[in-house]
Parts: C-alpha cells; structure tokens; sequence
C-alpha cells in the first residue's frame, strides 16, 4: 500500500519555540493532505485539511496563527506549532489522500505520528 | 451529538470466541465508512471499507445499516493479535472523514 512517512516521531521542546512536522508521501501523489490530533484515549480530531498550492481549511476552534500548515508540493506538507505550550502536548498525526478521502472511497493513508511534548 | 459514535469497550474476550460491535453515524448523507485499527501509539491502519451490501475479509465481517443508521464490525475466532482498538471512520461531510473515538478489543488467552 502507499506509504505516508512523517517525521520526526517524538519531539520535546522548550515553552515558546516552535516545532516543524513534516508529512511526505513517498509513492503517490498527496492532493489532500489532513492533519490530526490526538489526546490519549480519545479519537482523532481533525485539525486542518490542506490543499496543494492552496490555503489550509482550518476547523473551527484551531487557531491558524498557531498551528501553521504549508502544503507546498504534491508530496510534502508541514505542520509548524508556533509559540508551544505545555497544553500543545499532543499525538499529531498526518494523512495523506491522492483523491478525495472518503467521496469516492478512496483511503486515507496515515502517517506514523509525531508525539509532542512541550516543557 | 457528535457525529460518529461508538462503544469504547473494552471488549474483554477469550481466543477463539467472537467479538463484535457497533458503531452510529448522524450524518444520514454520508457516503463512505472505513474500520480503522489503532495500536497502542501507533498510527490507525485501514482493517476493511463498508459497502451497502456488507462485506467480509477473512474473520472479519462488516455491515452498513443506513436505515439505522449504524455500520458494525465482527471478528470471529479472535486472535491475541486481533487486540486493539478499532476505529470507526465516516465521510460524514462532503470530503472530511469523522472518527469515533474507539472501541478496544482485548483478547486473552
């Protein structure tokens, strides 16, 4: 199946630095690519839906300021958490789709997931 | 009401028995659904799509009920590896997937 490669897996950072996950599709083409967050036991909550070439759709109550999402080419998305705080500790995760996920029934492919924790 | 909801279990069974569970979607235009499985920190991983007419893969069974309203997934002859969480996806909003928040199967020996 596709590959979805996301880095880096764990990140510790100080109280306001920012922090850069990337998500990479290896093997096709992401048009679509999702970012989601996740609090232990609890479902994955979408952040963000990004576009190639175009803005991110932001879902309500994320701040766009905040968590910054860059989906610059057909393989490559970041999400960048600006300013960290200790409640921003969270298991980020990204998906990638080279349709439209779900519409058509076309997967969504999940990357490894970048566990984050702000001190 | 949130739009996907499921059990979270857990579901405590033996090796060998069947396990099966469900799960409510609001959005009655909703066109696609997904099982998902979770491992422990680990990122979901797509067990099988769900089709109108119900579908099987191997010990796993899935069915759609629109009517209802409700999509469930059945395991038989649960494995020690079939221990995770599953988790329901729903196209519930034109191209956005909706997640439940879990159900956690854990077999024992």
């Amino acid at each position: 199946g596709a590959v979805v490669s996301q880095h880096p897996s764990r990140v510790i950072c100080k109280s306001g630095t920012s922090v850069k996950i990337e998500c990479r599709s290896l093997d096709f083409q992401a048009t679509t690519m999702f970012w989601y967050r996740q609090f232990p036991k609890k479902s994955l909550m979408l952040m963000a839906t990004s576009n190639e070439g175009s803005k991110a759709t932001y879902e309500q109550g994320v701040e766009k300021d905040k968590f910054l999402i860059n989906h610059a080419s057909l393989t490559l998305s970041t999400l960048t958490v600006t300013s960290a705080h200790p409640e921003d500790s969270s298991f980020y995760i990204c998906s990638a789709s080279g349709g439209v996920a779900g519409r058509d029934g076309t997967e969504a492919f999940f990357g490894q997931g970048t566990r984050l924790t702000v001190v | 009401r949130k739009e996907v909801e499921q059990d979270p279990g857990p579901f405590n069974v033996p090796e060998g028995a069947t396990v099966a569970f469900n799960c409510t979607y609001s959005n009655s235009a909703s066109q696609s659904f997904f099982w998902y499985r979770q491992d422990c920190r680990k990122e979901p991983k797509l067990l099988m799509s769900v089709y109108s007419s119900g579908n099987e893969d191997g010990r796993f069974t899935a069915q759609l009920n629109r009517a209802s309203q409700y999509i469930s997934l059945l395991i038989r002859d649960s494995k020690l590896s079939d221990s995770a969480t599953y988790l329901c996806v729903v196209n519930a909003n034109d191209y956005k997937l909706s997640f439940g928040a879990g159900t956690t199967v854990t077999v024992r020996a």
